[in-house]
This record gives C-alpha cells, structure tokens and sequence, in this order.
C-alpha cells in the first residue's frame, strides 16, 4: 500500500518559475525522502529529511517536514526544462536493522520552456 | 560513476510464460531492493534482501514471484507464469543499509519494462 500521497498529481510552469509540490503521510517515520524520475527511467534520490528536522536545503531544492501535520513540500526554484519529471515522497521507516521505504504516487512536473 | 544495472530492459511475453530479470547492484551495497511500478503510480516494494537473506517478502505474490540472491551480489526476479496485470516497470534498487553504516538513499538501476499480452 503507499503511504505518500502528494499533491498536485500533475503541475505545469513557465521556465523560471518556483514549483511546489506537497506530501502528506498517514504514519510514523523516521525521515522522508524525494526521488525524481524521467520518463520511463529509473528514480534519482534528491535529498533526506530527517523526523527530527524542519527544513533541508540542496542547491534549488528546499525540502520541508511537518512531523505534527504528517505532511512535507518540496519548492524548486528557478525552474528549468530539463526538471521535467515526475517528483516522488517517500517515507522511511527503521524497523530492526531493515530499512524500508513507502512511495507516494508522485507529482507530474512539466516546465514550458 | 558506479550504477546498478538491469537486464533486459524491455520484455514482452504471453501470458503464461515465464519471465526473469536481472539486477547487479553497486558494489559494496549490502541491501538490495526489488520493486514493481505500475504506469502513473509510484514504485511499491516486492523483496528486499540483506546481503543473500530475504528480510521483506511481504507483498511478494508467492505463488507466481521468486526472487534470489544467492551470493549476496546479483539478484534475479522471476516471474511464472505471466499475468496480464503483471505488465510494469520493475526497478532494482541497493543501498549500503544500516549494517553497512551508510545512509538511507537507495540507487535505482533504469528498470525493466515488462509488457504482458
């Protein structure tokens, strides 16, 4: 079952724009993550936020967790064509020694050039 | 730059058929993770291995699915036989794990699309 559910499922920008993309989450974790994937590609891990964390920063990327609302965003900055890709959250849970990660469905990114 | 690697990268079968794929994770990783990805959803976990163990098995369908790791390296998935709602991407994915001491980022390989008729 998938645990992330973000939103918007799809969101189309001007090149140069910032893109807001929102998780939410319905059980505890112990950190969150964000992929990016091309189409028809792989997954490429974009940044780690701890539960004990509020905000992360990566280049144009600024993560944000809201352990209280069971929620996070994802902000890209100054967008660019090539960021066109499906953005997913996934939240991470220890259990033991394993380790294991829940997918949301993700949010289609397009930007216009 | 090391990669996780993937055969073959498209399959089309009949249903019926069995079907394998293979995945050679980053060296050194020691958990290795199988997922399948259905067109428009994200990616949910079939097996996960540590080092030549199965630690989650749990949304596995037994009955069609086997998947091994018998030296701990490389992996494969098999599938018999073949459904037609089998038809998805399915993604390998390795990480160092905890035991290796490194961090939670999991390496995804590029996938293998398997179309199901």
């Amino acid at each position: 079952s998938q645990q992330g559910e973000e939103d918007p499922q799809a969101l189309s920008i001007q090149e140069g724009e910032n893109a807001t993309m929102n998780c939410s989450y319905k059980t505890s974790i112990n950190n969150l993550q964000w992929y990016r994937q091309n189409s028809g590609r792989g997954l490429v891990h974009l940044i780690l936020i701890r539960s004990n964390e509020r905000e992360k920063h990566s280049g144009r990327l600024r993560v944000t967790l809201d352990t209280s609302k069971k929620s996070s965003s994802l902000l890209i900055t100054a967008s660019r064509a090539a960021d066109t890709a499906s953005y997913f959250c996934a939240t991470g849970l220890i259990g033991g020694s394993n380790y294991k990660l829940t997918f949301g469905k993700g949010t289609l990114l397009t930007v216009n050039p | 730059e090391a990669e996780v690697a993937q055969s073959p990268r498209y399959k089309i079968t009949e249903k019926s058929q069995a079907v394998a794929f293979w995945c050679d994770p980053i060296s050194g990783h020691a958990t290795l993770y199988w997922y399948r990805q259905i067109l428009g959803q994200g990616p949910e976990l079939l097996v996960q291995f540590q080092d030549e163990s199965v630690v989650d098995d749990s949304q596995l369908p037994k009955d069609r699915f086997s998947a091994e790791r018998l030296k701990g390296v490389d992996s494969t998935l098999k599938i018999q036989p073949a459904e037609l709602g089998d038809s998805a991407m399915y993604l390998c994915a390795s990480s160092l794990g905890l035991a290796g001491g490194g961090g939670n980022e999991q390496f995804f390989g590029p996938g293998t699309r398997l179309t199901v008729l």
